[in-house]
């Protein structure tokens, strides 16, 4: 499978500041999607990064506020844009295993805490 | 759209059975999924249901029954290192594919 490296594994920002994340895979992938985690819930989508195209974004969340990159078909960013403390929350990049369109396989995820 | 229900909570003992539902409701279906998830740590795939039945792998089964729109989870012998959190999610329609998951649900082993 995948393997993935996000990184920073952890942060602790400023109300206002911006902060990106990175994601990058051993292999070339077509999908990267970005999820998000609160502290105890589930894992909510913010969008679909496809390389060489806008980034789909889920009912939510916007482009000003999470800006992504997807330069390559191995590396992509999120940006998480003025933050406050509610964006405080585990950040995650995925992607889809060839061996199955329901086997994603998961960064470890961006610990960001907001003050 | 898709939405998906679980159990929050499930405690159990070690060296028992455990069974963990997930009920669905998608506008079209391509299978059920299962993730577990550590605390701290990233989700990593369980298994995987696109017909009815049981699809067994060691110690965790998955079923799926389509027509009740319904599927578990189900881990025998419980080990200590069985606690984590237990994800269904289910693939939508759209052109990317992706996975709606479920709240969670928190298996908590006890010796």
């Amino acid at each position: 499978s995948a393997v993935i490296s996000q990184k920073p594994s952890r942060d602790i920002c400023q109300r206002g500041t911006s902060l990106t994340i990175q994601c990058q895979v051993d292999s070339q992938v077509t999908m990267m999607f970005w999820y998000r985690q609160q502290p105890g819930q589930s894992l909510t989508l913010i969008a679909t990064a496809n390389q060489g195209s806008e980034a789909t974004y889920e009912s939510g969340f916007v482009i000003d506020k999470f800006p992504i990159s997807r330069p390559n078909l191995t590396f992509s960013t999120l940006t998480v844009s003025n933050m406050s403390p509610e964006d405080s929350s585990i950040y995650l990049c995925s992607v889809k295993e060839r061996s199955g369109a329901n086997v994603l396989t998961f960064g470890a995820g961006s610990r960001l805490t907001v003050l | 759209g898709q939405s998906l229900e679980q159990p929050s909570e499930v405690t159990a003992v070690e060296g028992a059975i455990v069974q963990i539902n997930c009920t669905y409701q998608t506008s079209g279906f391509y299978g059920l999924s299962w993730y577990q998830q550590h605390d701290g740590g990233a989700p990593t795939f369980l298994s995987y249901n696109a017909l009815d039945g049981l699809e067994e792998t060691g110690r965790f089964s998955s079923f799926l029954s389509r027509s009740d729109s319904y599927g578990y989870l189900l881990l025998q012998e419980l080990q200590m290192k069985d606690s984590a959190s237990y994800f269904c999610a289910v693939r939508d329609n759209s052109n990317t594919g992706k996975l709606i998951f479920g709240q969670g649900t928190t298996l908590q082993v006890k010796p």
